[in-house]
C-alpha cells in the first residue's frame, strides 16, 4: 500500500520561512496528484490550505503556498506566525476515488 | 452556506453497532462526494471512504474495507458511517467532509465515539 511520508516535526522562528514536504514512498508526486494542504490544531476540524498543487482556499493568507518541488509536493509558510503552530497534512489523490492522508506534520513556531 | 452537521458522541461497548451520520446543507449534496476520515487520539487523520449521494458508488480504503460501511440518503441529504461490530481500537473522532476538485472544502464538527467495557 502506497504510503505518503510528511517530516514528523518542524520548527521555524517568528517571521521566518518553513517548506513542509509531502512525498510518496514509491515514486514522485506530480500535479497529477492534485495535492491539498489541511492546517488543523487541537480539538478543532481540519481546515482547508491549499487545492490542486498551488490553489488557495477561501481566507487562506497569502503568506501560505503550495507547489512541486522536486518530487515531492510542498507547503510554504512565508512569515510564519505564531498561530500556524498547528498540524499539517497533506493528501495526494491516487485515483479511482481513493485519497490517502500524509502523516502529518507538527509545526512548532518559537 | 454549506455546512455539514454531524451526530452527537457516542459510547458503546465493543461488539454493539453504531451509525453515525452528517447531514449537508447549502449545496446540492447529489453533486458532491463525501468522505469520512478517522483521527484516533493523539494521531492523525486517516481517509476511511468515500460516497457519491447522487447514485450511492462508495470508495473504501484498503484499510478500512470490510471494517465499516458508507451509505447515503440523498433524499435528507445524509451520509452515514456504520459499524456492525465496534472494537475499543474503533475509538476516535470520526470527521465527514466534502470533496471538491480532488480536494477537501468543508469539513463537519466531528463526532467522538468511544468504545469501553
Amino acid at each position: 500500500q502506497t504510503v505518503v511520508t510528511q517530516e514528523p516535526s518542524f520548527s521555524v522562528s517568528p517571521g521566518g520561512t518553513v517548506t513542509l514536504t509531502c512525498g510518496l514512498s514509491s515514486g514522485s508526486v506530480s500535479t497529477s496528484y492534485y495535492p491539498s494542504w489541511y492546517q488543523q490544531t487541537p480539538g478543532q476540524a481540519p481546515r482547508t490550505l491549499i487545492y490542486t498543487t498551488n490553489t488557495r482556499s477561501s481566507g487562506v493568507p497569502d503568506r501560505f503556498s503550495g507547489s512541486i518541488l522536486g518530487n515531492k509536493a510542498a507547503l510554504t509558510i512565508t512569515g510564519a506566525q505564531a498561530d500556524d503552530e498547528s498540524d499539517y497534512y497533506c493528501v495526494l489523490y491516487m485515483g479511482r476515488g481513493i485519497s490517502v492522508f500524509g502523516g502529518g506534520t507538527k509545526l512548532t513556531v518559537l | 452556506e454549506v455546512q455539514l452537521v454531524q451526530s452527537g458522541p457516542e459510547v458503546k461497548k465493543p461488539g454493539e453497532s453504531l451509525k453515525i451520520s452528517c447531514k449537508g446543507s447549502g449545496f446540492s449534496f447529489t453533486n458532491n462526494w463525501i468522505a469520512w476520515v478517522r483521527q484516533m487520539p493523539g494521531k492523525g487523520l486517516e481517509w476511511m471512504g468515500i460516497i457519491n449521494p447522487g447514485d450511492s458508488d462508495t470508495r473504501y480504503s484498503p484499510s478500512f474495507q470490510g471494517q465499516v460501511s458508507i451509505s447515503a440518503d440523498r433524499s435528507i441529504s445524509t451520509a452515514y458511517l456504520q459499524w456492525s461490530s465496534l472494537k475499543a481500537s474503533d475509538t476516535a473522532f470520526y470527521y465527514c467532509a466534502r470533496r471538491e476538485k480532488y480536494a477537501y472544502d468543508y469539513w463537519g464538527q466531528g463526532t467522538l465515539v468511544t468504545v469501553s467495557s
